[in-house]
């Protein structure tokens, strides 16, 4: 069965850094583009950064110089490193696969929740 | 960017009734559309693919269709599980985006 499973969320402080791991299972994160999506309280859906079977990475502008997404292989997961956190990055934070060459998202994980505030 | 407006925000139809859905882009995206919907505390799920695609394991109630800048989600005989917030999401190019949401609620 094709499954992600994200873990790493939690309450920082503004300032503060967290780093979001996503495990998958059922297929090879090295062979697919990989994405974190995030949704505020009550919001809708933003995506935030891609990850290429090639390994190139693509972020949204809010956290470009911020948020580091990568992969470990071996592990088969996907991270995102996130630094200098504000409290606009309070978010449920998903992983989804897009694994067409239309890239649509399936499937997701079941989400971990970051809150920034002091 | 692309911008991706869905309408309407909100409705509020009946068990067997015929819903629609709309959504259109900031230009034109071909079809590199897909549609989602999410339930209450649950992560989107994958209904509609490349604008017209049915994910397996949808129901068929569930279509698409639309190119360009302009598409259209269809419930055909609207159930009560449907009830969940639906979402547009362009593919076309970085950074993908979203519609800002359309809940449906059953009467």
């Amino acid at each position: 069965e094709v499954q992600l499973v994200e873990s790493g969320g939690g309450l920082v402080q503004p300032g503060g850094s967290l780093r979001l791991s996503c495990a998958a299972s059922g297929f090879s994160v090295s062979s697919t583009y990989m994405n974190w999506v995030r949704q505020a309280p009550g919001k809708g859906l933003e995506w935030v950064s891609v990850i290429y079977s090639g390994g190139n990475t693509l972020y949204a502008d809010s956290v470009k110089g911020r948020f580091t997404i990568s992969r470990d292989d071996s592990k088969n997961t996907v991270n995102i490193q996130m630094n200098s956190l504000r409290t606009e990055d309070t978010a449920v934070y998903y992983c989804a696969r897009a694994p067409g060459v239309s890239k649509w998202f399936d499937p997701w994980g079941q989400g971990t929740l970051v809150t920034v505030s002091s | 960017d692309i911008q991706m407006t869905q309408s309407p925000s909100s409705l509020s139809a009946s068990v067997g009734d015929r819903v629609t859905i709309t959504c259109r882009a900031s230009q034109t995206i071909s079809t590199y559309l897909n549609w989602y919907h999410q339930k209450a505390g649950k992560a989107p799920k994958l209904l509609i693919y490349a604008a017209s695609g049915l994910q397996s394991g949808v129901p068929s109630r569930f279509s698409g269709s639309g190119s360009g800048t302009d598409f259209t989600l269809t419930i055909s005989s609207l159930q009560p599980e449907d009830s969940a917030t639906y979402y547009c999401q362009q593919s076309y190019g970085i950074p993908y985006s979203f519609g800002q949401g359309t809940k449906l609620e059953i009467k």
